[in-house]
């Protein structure tokens, strides 16, 4: 079965530091753009970070410089290093992978397969 | 930076149409997908590249997109749709999503 199985959530204080672990089954990893997604609770959908299969990287400016993503091709796995973590970073965390569609000269990208989620929480 | 705007909360009866908008700046020049989620559960792909359907999703949902605005259609609502539902684009390498719309089944 197509999955992704994240990791790696908790409770950190404000400052501290998390890696985020997000495994996949049945699809590569390093083919693939894949994305993390977080929801803050009861709030709405927040695009994270990106990678290409190519491996360049695109962040949100809210985590631009705290937060690192990358992926282990041997495996499978996709990772998120956040570092200075804030209160507002609380979220229940969301791998996904991006699929992409070719139309004409325009590659546009849909998530398609998500993981179950995991909860970080910011707070002394 | 980029952004798209839905409506908080749309109501509809079963069996009824709704209709769920997303607006942003020449929008209609890019592609949106929908996005369901049920509560507790992850978001789910329903429409993609404006007006497709994942294999599994019902062909009572169905998208546009022109102009400013795309629209996501739910015909022949169901109780099973009560949902949020989220918009989302890509700004060049930057995804997009808009702020949620409860859809309620009264």
């Amino acid at each position: 079965e197509v999955q992704l199985v994240e990791s790696g959530g908790g409770l950190i204080q404000p400052g501290g530091s998390l890696r985020l672990s997000c495994a996949a089954s049945e699809f590569t990893v390093s083919s693939n753009y894949m994305s993390w997604v977080r929801q803050a609770p009861g709030k709405g959908l927040e695009w994270v970070s990106v990678i290409y299969s190519g491996g360049n990287t695109f962040y949100a400016d809210s985590v631009k410089g705290r937060f690192t993503i990358s992926r282990d091709n041997s495996k499978n796995t996709l990772y998120l290093q956040m570092n200075s973590l804030r209160a507002e970073d609380t979220a229940v965390y969301y791998c996904a992978r991006a699929r992409a569609n070719i139309v004409g000269a325009v590659t546009t990208k849909s998530f398609d397969i998500w993981g179950q989620g995991t909860m970080v929480t910011v707070s002394s | 930076s980029y952004e798209l705007t839905q409506p908080p909360s749309v109501s509809v009866s079963p069996g009824q149409t709704a209709s769920i908008t997303c607006s942003g700046y020449k929008l209609g020049d890019k592609y949106a997908c929908w996005y369901q989620q049920r509560p507790g559960q992850s978001p789910v792909l329903v429409i993609y590249q404006d007006i497709k359907r994942p294999s599994g999703i019902p062909e009572r949902f169905s998208g546009s997109n022109s102009g400013n605005t795309a629209t996501l259609t739910i015909s022949g609502t169901q109780a099973m749709d009560e949902a949020d539902y989220y918009c989302q684009t890509w700004d060049s390498s930057t995804a997009v999503f808009g702020g949620g719309t409860k859809l309620t089944v009264l």
